[in-house]
């Protein structure tokens, strides 16, 4: 099955720095979803990108859709405590299967 | 706003032993899934569920797994006779087939299972 390499797997920052992470893939996806877990909790849906070349904001969240469909990023602006969790790319594959595919997850963590 | 639910949070249970994991995903939504995650490692995909029937299922969901829609609301996984490696966080999601955001899927909470 198609996989995703997410990276970094892990951020340490100050308070108020910008935050960014990205999503590679080796086959095309046709969407792209991101989401943030906390511990113990479901992964909670940030964004979603439906079309090559495509930048949805949500909030301090930016999330762009790559134009070869194979890649996507993550932008946190001004962290803040609460930006704190592990967040995951995740695609639909393009062809057959019906099923999302996650990346690792980046683990950020934030110093007051 | 609609969400998914999912019980019980945290089941503990003996090896060999039974269990079923019950999820009421959002209502007008049509597709569902169930996921795993063992701890610190991704989300993984068990099986999806379209028109009472399963569509897809991954190399982890063998035939000690089984799913069902018993009625219009619920959404159930049953594992037969769990084994130690079966203990991990098991997400409930739903998406809707139709409208603005047919691939926007969404998550439960989790049910924890350990296996003892």
């Amino acid at each position: 099955g198609q996989q995703l390499n997410q990276s970094p797997q892990s951020m340490f920052i100050q308070e108020g720095e910008d935050v960014s992470m990205n999503c590679t893939s080796s086959s095309i996806f046709n969407t792209w979803l991101w989401y943030k877990q906390d511990p113990g909790e479901g992964p909670v849906l940030l964004i979603a990108l439906y079309k090559a070349g495509e930048l949805t904001s949500n909030g301090r969240l930016t999330a762009q859709f790559g134009i070869t469909r194979k890649d996507s990023f993550l932008n946190i602006s001004a962290s803040i405590p609460s930006d704190v969790g592990i967040y995951f790319c995740a695609g639909w594959e393009i062809q057959g299967a019906q099923k999302l595919v996650f990346g690792q997850g980046t683990r950020l963590t934030i110093n007051p | 706003e609609p969400e998914v639910t999912q019980t019980p949070s945290h089941q503990v249970t003996q090896m060999g032993q039974e269990v079923i994991l019950r999820c009421v995903p959002i209502s007008n939504h049509l597709y569902f899934y169930w996921y795993r995650q063992i701890l610190g490692q991704k989300v993984e995909f068990l099986v999806s569920f379209y028109n009472n029937e399963i569509s897809e299922k991954s190399e982890i969901f063998d035939d000690q797994f089984s799913v069902e829609r018993p009625d219009g609301s619920n959404f159930t996984l049953k594992i037969r006779s769990t084994k130690l490696e079966d203990s991990a966080m098991y997400f409930c999601a739903s998406r809707p087939l139709a409208g603005d955001t047919p691939y926007e899927q969404y998550f439960g909470p989790g049910t924890r299972l350990t296996v003892t």
